[in-house]
């Protein structure tokens, strides 16, 4: 099955740091999608990436793809607290959509 | 356009009852994927529907099951219920293909088992 291991699991950054949080997978990546969470609410769609090579930016976010397709990464610049929230990545397999672990990150003002 | 709705989005049933939540896609979705929520199992894939039917199913037992209506609003069951069933619900709903199109998730229903 589909596994993807985030790291790290819990992040706390100074307000205006950058910071990277990261999806590995131990499959081959054909579609990775990145969605905020914010707690015990529902997920909001960030990014999807499914080209090796790949990088796509939205505002402070930008994500990527390697080329290998099994591993991912999203980096924030300069954060701000609206940034805060679980970041999980997920991907499909065909039959299944698999999450991964999930990066809790607390943004301190 | 509407987001997707949960309903209800708190609910409180006792061991060995039985538990019905509802989800009403985005218009014009036609595929509806059920997720349950835990803190130490994390977010795992129940089923998906699709034009009323299932088209994938995760790895979960009997007592958990679904279906999809023509208007593509559908339903999520837990029969008797057990402690561990307590979590955060969430469905998603997508254009025809969640492998393809992007998912729109809805605020969830949170379920306690006491």
């Amino acid at each position: 099955s589909q596994e993807l291991e985030q790291s790290p699991q819990s992040l706390i950054v100074q307000e205006g740091k950058n910071l990277t949080i990261n999806c590995t997978s131990s499959k081959t990546l054909y579609g990775l999608y990145w969605y905020k969470q914010k707690y015990g609410e529902g997920l909001i769609f960030l990014m999807m990436l499914q080209k090796g090579g790949e990088e796509k930016s939205h505002e402070k976010i930008t994500a990527k793809l390697d080329e290998k397709k099994q591993q991912s990464s999203l980096h924030i610049t300069a954060s701000q607290p609206s940034h805060a929230g679980i970041y999980l990545c997920g991907a499909d397999t065909g039959n299944q959509f698999y999450f991964g672990t999930g990066t809790s990150l607390t943004v301190i003002p | 356009k509407a987001g997707v709705t949960q309903t209800p989005r708190y609910l409180i049933k006792t061991r060995g009852q039985q538990v019905t939540l509802s989800c009403s896609p985005i218009s014009g979705h036609r595929s509806v994927s059920w997720y349950q929520q835990t803190p130490g199992q994390g977010l795992q894939f129940l089923f998906e529907y699709f034009s009323e039917t299932q088209r994938n199913k995760g790895n979960f037992p009997g007592r958990f099951s679904g279906r999809q209506f023509s208007n593509s609003r559908s339903e999520m069951n837990v029969s008797t219920l057990e402690l561990g069933d307590s979590a955060l619900y969430l469905c998603a709903s997508s254009f025809q293909d969640p492998a393809v199109n992007e998912q729109f998730f809805g605020p969830g229903t949170r379920l306690t088992v006491l």
